[in-house]
């Protein structure tokens, strides 16, 4: 079965600093994975995806996540944070064949000017 | 905005009512999704519709009952809730089900059960 995790509730970072927020996953195939991004009380937004190719993936307002399959990982990076960053983010997975997209619990990112 | 609209954006009801959860896409996508955000916990997956036919019922309550009457449109009916179905309601559509395809959210209906 797959699964995702995210192995932080939360991360705290400076503004203009480096962030990043882990991913790692869990697929019996080759993996399709996803970021998405939840301010409050609204839904999710799509950030980036990775189904085959470069693994380098660069999305939406300047994020990119890596694709390291030795590591079964799809960390989510930035490299200057900005306070409007600062919100709820969703790795999701999904096997091949007829499988849903499995999310994980999500990471809350603050970012402190 | 995502295309993908919700309504009510607010709901209180008591475990004897029947109400009804409205979602529309504006995007010409072909699946339709409902899922339920409760706190700390994953989303769940409910129900998908694909060409207006549902394709998965994840074991929901039949207290919940969809409802897809064209491509467009999904309805969440909901009677006889319980306080534990209290949660963020959301929908999502994408231009098929293959596996690679993104989904679109709408804002979500915050749901109360009283």
């Amino acid at each position: 079965a797959q699964s995702v995790a995210q192995p932080e509730d939360q991360v705290n970072v400076a503004e203009g600093n480096p962030l990043t927020v882990k991913c790692t996953y869990s697929v019996s195939g080759n993996p399709y994975l996803f970021w998405y991004v939840q301010y409050p009380n609204r839904g999710l937004q799509f950030l980036l995806k990775y189904i085959t190719g470069d693994n380098l993936v660069k999305g939406s307002y300047g994020f990119e996540a890596e694709f390291n399959k030795s590591q079964t990982s799809f960390h989510l990076k930035k490299p200057s944070a900005l306070v409007s960053d600062s919100a709820l983010y969703f790795c999701a997975v999904r096997d091949r064949g007829n499988t849903p997209l499995v999310f994980g619990k999500g990471t809350r990112l603050s970012v402190i000017a | 905005e995502t295309g993908v609209t919700q309504t009510p954006r607010h709901l209180v009801m008591g475990m004897t009512n029947k109400k009804s959860l409205k979602c529309e896409q504006h995007l010409g996508h072909n699946a339709m999704y409902w899922y339920k955000q409760s706190a700390k916990k994953p989303l769940e997956l409910m129900f998908v519709y694909s060409l207006e036919e549902r394709v998965e019922n994840n074991s929901v309550p039949s207290r919940f009952s969809p409802e897809c009457p064209n491509s467009s449109h999904l309805f969440l009916h909901l009677h006889t809730l319980q306080p534990e179905d209290s949660a963020l309601y959301l929908c999502a559509s994408s231009p098929g089900t293959a596996k690679g395809e993104t989904q679109y959210f709408g804002p979500g209906t915050r749901l109360l059960v009283l």
